[in-house]
């Protein structure tokens, strides 16, 4: 079993929808969470980041954590053709030495 | 702000070929990471380090190795190249693991 498992999709949806991506992990020390978005040909960059149990909202973006369902989600309200990307949830424990990403969701946002 | 540069951006190896694709970072970072992300894949970790003289493999490090020499510097090795390693490779630095990681622009590498 991954330690971390993402549905790749992919997931196309009409512009102005709500969006939701979701990651399941197996280890519940893990404590930190982080979504990466990443746009074709680049890399990763840092969208939310989150710290143990409880939401996070940054503009149309909210992410989400349930630690005692070892479950994050981020949603994206209002969702433009600009969000198209790949998304990766991430996440480490304390006293780690890596950060360990999902296989990452692709994600088309219809015009 | 230069941020994680890595170079070449784009390279085509014969098989049985090495070469080292280099990643530098100037903003002090301990960590440095390489990933390899396969079409329509995620992020692979092949090794990482915790600093300066500090190595250690990730998920799929065989057939390459690593160094680190200096902080900023963390160069990726590929020895007899096979077209299994066709990949785009990125490299990473962050403060610690549990803050954010800052990405290079990723080299594509095909092995023909």
């Amino acid at each position: 079993q991954k330690e971390v498992e993402q549905d790749p999709g992919p997931l196309s949806v009409p512009e102005g929808a709500i969006v939701s991506l979701n990651c399941t992990y197996s280890n519940s020390a893990f404590q930190y969470f982080m979504w990466y978005r990443q746009y074709s040909r680049k890399g990763p960059e840092l969208l939310m980041y989150t710290y143990s149990s409880g939401n996070k909202e940054d503009g149309r973006f909210t992410a989400q954590v349930d630690k005692s369902s070892k479950y994050i989600s981020l949603f994206i309200r209002d969702s433009q053709p600009s969000d198209s990307a790949t998304y990766l949830c991430a996440m480490s424990r304390s006293s780690a030495s890596k950060i360990i990403f999902g296989s990452g969701t692709r994600l088309s946002i219809r015009p | 702000n230069a941020g994680v540069t890595q170079t070449p951006k784009f390279r085509i190896l014969k098989i049985g070929q090495s070469m080292t694709l280099q990643c530098a970072q100037d903003m002090n970072h301990n960590y440095m990471y390489w990933y390899r992300q396969d079409p329509g894949m995620g992020l692979k970790l092949i090794y990482y380090s915790v600093g300066a003289g500090i190595t250690d493999k990730g998920e799929v490090p065989n057939g390459y190795n690593v160094s680190r020499s200096t902080t900023e510097d963390f160069p990726l090795r590929l020895e007899l190249a096979a077209p299994s390693q066709t990949s785009v490779y990125f490299c990473a630095s962050s403060y610690d693991p549990n803050t954010e990681a800052f990405f290079g622009q990723g080299t594509r590498l095909t092995v023909v």
